[in-house]
């Protein structure tokens, strides 16, 4: 089946640091790519929505100039945490919406974030 | 605007009994329903989806979903729980947008 690779699966980095999280599709082509934050023990927070080669959309009371996605190919999209702050630290999950095998949702692994 | 609603914030069965894990929906149109598995610190795991066609879908893992169209419900079920089923639930509908909306989500523990 359709498979997104995520990484990295956690990352540590200090405040003010900027962090890029990849998501790439395995086999397929992605033809949008959506951002979610989790909370613990809490429901998924789509932040954004990113078609390839054109800018991503946000959810209201996403920082666009925070958390900036890239989706540049058909196969790989970027979120970057910039000058990421302790209230940054998340789950982040990327899910993939693959256009050949009727529109079903592949979710990535998840990035563990946490700003010290 | 399409929603989901996960009732129970948790569910306790003992493994081996058969589970349920209920899902009501609120859409305008025909809804697109999905049901997916996260364990700890991990992404979701696609476990079935219901589009069109028979009511009852049938998914990875034995698990099964009844689409009830009256009841507006979705719930996902097991007929024996195991102990590795024990994780987190959440039910989503696609909105206009294409965009999945997912409910609070239910732990499911099954004991031994």
């Amino acid at each position: 089946g359709a498979v997104v690779s995520q990484h990295p699966s956690w990352v540590i980095c200090k405040s003010g640091t900027s962090v890029k999280i990849e998501c790439r599709s395995l086999d397929f082509q992605a033809t949008t790519m959506f951002w979610y934050r989790q909370f613990p023990k809490q429901s998924l927070m789509l932040m954004a929505t990113s078609n390839e080669g054109s800018k991503a959309t946000y959810e209201q009371g996403v920082e666009k100039d925070k958390f900036l996605i890239n989706h540049a190919s058909l196969t790989l999209s970027t979120l970057t945490v910039t000058s990421a702050h302790p209230e940054d630290s998340s789950f982040y999950i990327c899910s993939a919406r693959e256009r050949e095998s009727g529109y079903g949702y592949t979710f990535g692994s998840g990035t563990r974030l946490t700003v010290v | 605007a399409q929603s989901v609603a996960q009732p129970e914030d948790q569910v306790n069965v003992a493994e081996g009994n058969p589970l349920t894990v209920k899902c009501t929906y609120s859409v305008s149109g025909n809804p697109y329903l999905f049901w997916y598995v996260q364990y700890p610190n991990r992404g979701l795991q696609f476990l079935l989806k219901y589009i069109t066609g028979d009511n009852l879908v049938k998914g990875s893992y034995g698990f099964e979903a009844e689409f009830n169209k009256s009841q507006t419900s979705f719930h996902l079920k097991k007929p024996s729980a195991l102990v590795s089923d024990s994780a987190l639930y959440f039910c989503a509908v696609r909105d206009d947008g294409n965009k999945l909306v997912f409910g609070a989500g239910t732990i499911l523990r099954v004991k031994s």
